[in-house]
């Protein structure tokens, strides 16, 4: 089965400073996609950036981009000049079937500071 | 209104009771999933569905059951509800293909507490 590692469980950043989510991933499955999430307080998930395996450009939306090191089996987020509404918790997954079954870390909790 | 629909949002139900989780989606999509959500744990899948006649068990099934009732409803059933099971449960759906975002959309959550 796939596993999906975030190693940070929580950080502080400041705002305006960019930041990097670590996440790697464990699939021997040449075809994968992978994504990124934040879950506010709130709590409702929401989509940020996606990242396929053939992909051969790092994915970026808007302040959000990947940093795809494929041989690594890594998939770093990062977040371009924080902003306060950015505090939330943040989640790696990916898939590996076409039944688009999706396996999470455990999540990245992000403070930001003014 | 939302394109996937949860209710309740949130539910406190005692011990060895039986509860439906209920989720309606106008998204279209044919599959839909429903994960659970721990702390420390991210979500975890319990069922999913290609279509009305195909349901199938995730990673953390045992204690639920779900009912695919139409195209755009899906339920999850606990059918005697135990205090480890208090959790921020989510139904998904995505739309068939593959190499592609899939379409994931989430539902809001539902927050239910088992005491």
């Amino acid at each position: 089965a796939q596993k999906i590692t975030q190693t940070q469980p929580g950080m502080f950043v400041q705002e305006k400073e960019a930041v990097t989510l670590d996440c790697t991933y464990d699939t021997s499955d040449p075809s994968y996609g992978l994504f990124w999430y934040k879950q506010p307080s709130s709590g409702e998930m929401i989509f940020l950036i996606y990242q396929g395996s053939y992909d051969q450009q790092n994915a970026t939306e808007g302040r959000y981009s990947l940093n795809f090191q494929k041989a690594r089996k890594s998939a770093n987020l990062v977040i371009s000049a924080s902003q306060l509404g950015d505090s939330a918790m943040y989640f790696c997954a990916t898939t590996t079937d076409s039944w688009g079954k999706l396996q999470f870390g455990a999540g990245t909790q992000v403070v930001v500071t003014p | 209104d939302a394109d996937v629909t949860q209710t309740p949002r949130n539910r406190i139900t005692k011990t060895g009771k039986r509860i439906m989780l209920e989720c309606s989606q106008t998204k279209g999509h044919d599959r839909m999933y429903w994960y659970r959500q721990d702390p420390g744990l991210g979500l975890r899948l319990i069922y999913y569905s290609f279509d009305v006649k195909d349901i199938n068990k995730g990673e953390i099934s045992d204690g639920y059951s779900v009912s695919r009732q139409a195209q755009a409803k899906f339920s999850l059933s606990l059918e005697s509800a135990i205090p480890n099971q208090t959790a921020l449960y989510f139904c998904a759906t995505s739309e068939t293909g593959t190499g592609s975002t899939y379409g994931y959309t989430f539902g809001s959550g539902t927050r239910l507490t088992v005491v």
